[in-house]
């Protein structure tokens, strides 16, 4: 089956400018991720959603950051007034279940350039 | 505070050794671990993945080596491509944990 898809793959955008990310997971997938790579860095995490559980936003860098995910199913992760700090790579990934009972599966995720 | 880290940045084989990615991990409480690619301007790809009450697990040319005495996990390729020239990351987390902790990655380069 198709496995997560985000758009855009490339956003290039003007500081203080809202921005607005999308992720699709995988069908049945229960729970979501997203993460923020920025160049030659590992993985950082940003926010986490299970079914229709409170989601963990302990990764949030700032309130300038928010996520949601509607029915379930789509997610969108906005920056508000964006910094150039805020370039990176965005990841999200999809599980079936949990982190700690299955394999999260990426998409190809978006490249955030700020000018 | 808790890590996952890597001991080579970069690690370069020619074509048709093995290869060895060692990974270290500081939080013992971890029970799960997982092995990713990553090729340049793709998101992470699942490799292999192993839970804490094994210590080696293989797939096809890849094999994992869990050494929880030292947490210490290492990624084995056996037979090395050019295809396999990515990075290559380790994540592991915890029961109660809601994140994988990741790595900061080993390049790995493939010479013919």
């Amino acid at each position: 089956g198709a496995g997560v898809s985000q758009s855009p793959s490339n956003k290039v955008t003007e500081k203080g400018k809202d921005v607005e990310l999308r992720c699709d997971p995988i069908s049945g997938h229960t729970a979501l991720y997203w993460y923020r790579q920025s160049l030659g860095q590992g993985l950082e995490f940003l926010i986490y959603f299970q079914g229709n559980s409170a989601p963990d936003k302990s990764g949030l860098p700032s309130d300038r950051f928010s996520a949601e995910r509607t029915g379930g199913s789509v997610s969108t992760l906005t920056i508000q007034r964006t910094q150039q700090e805020d370039s990176a790579v965005y990841l999200c990934a999809s599980s079936l279940i949990g982190p700690n009972t299955d394999t999260q599966y990426f998409g190809p995720g978006t490249r955030l350039t700020v000018l | 505070g808790e890590s996952v880290g890597l001991h080579l940045p970069t690690l370069s084989v020619q074509e048709g050794d093995n290869s060895i990615i060692n990974c270290a991990y500081s939080n013992s409480a971890s029970d799960y671990f997982i092995w990713y690619k990553q090729e340049s301007g793709k998101g992470p790809q699942f490799i292999i993945d192993i839970r804490s009450n094994m210590d080696k697990r293989q797939g096809q040319r890849v094999t994992v080596l869990l050494n929880k005495t030292v947490k210490h996990l290492s990624l084995q390729i056996a037979a090395t491509q050019p295809g396999d020239s990515a990075v290559y990351f380790c994540a592991e987390i915890g029961p109660t944990a809601s994140k994988l902790t990741f790595g900061t990655g080993t390049r790995l380069q493939v010479t013919l």
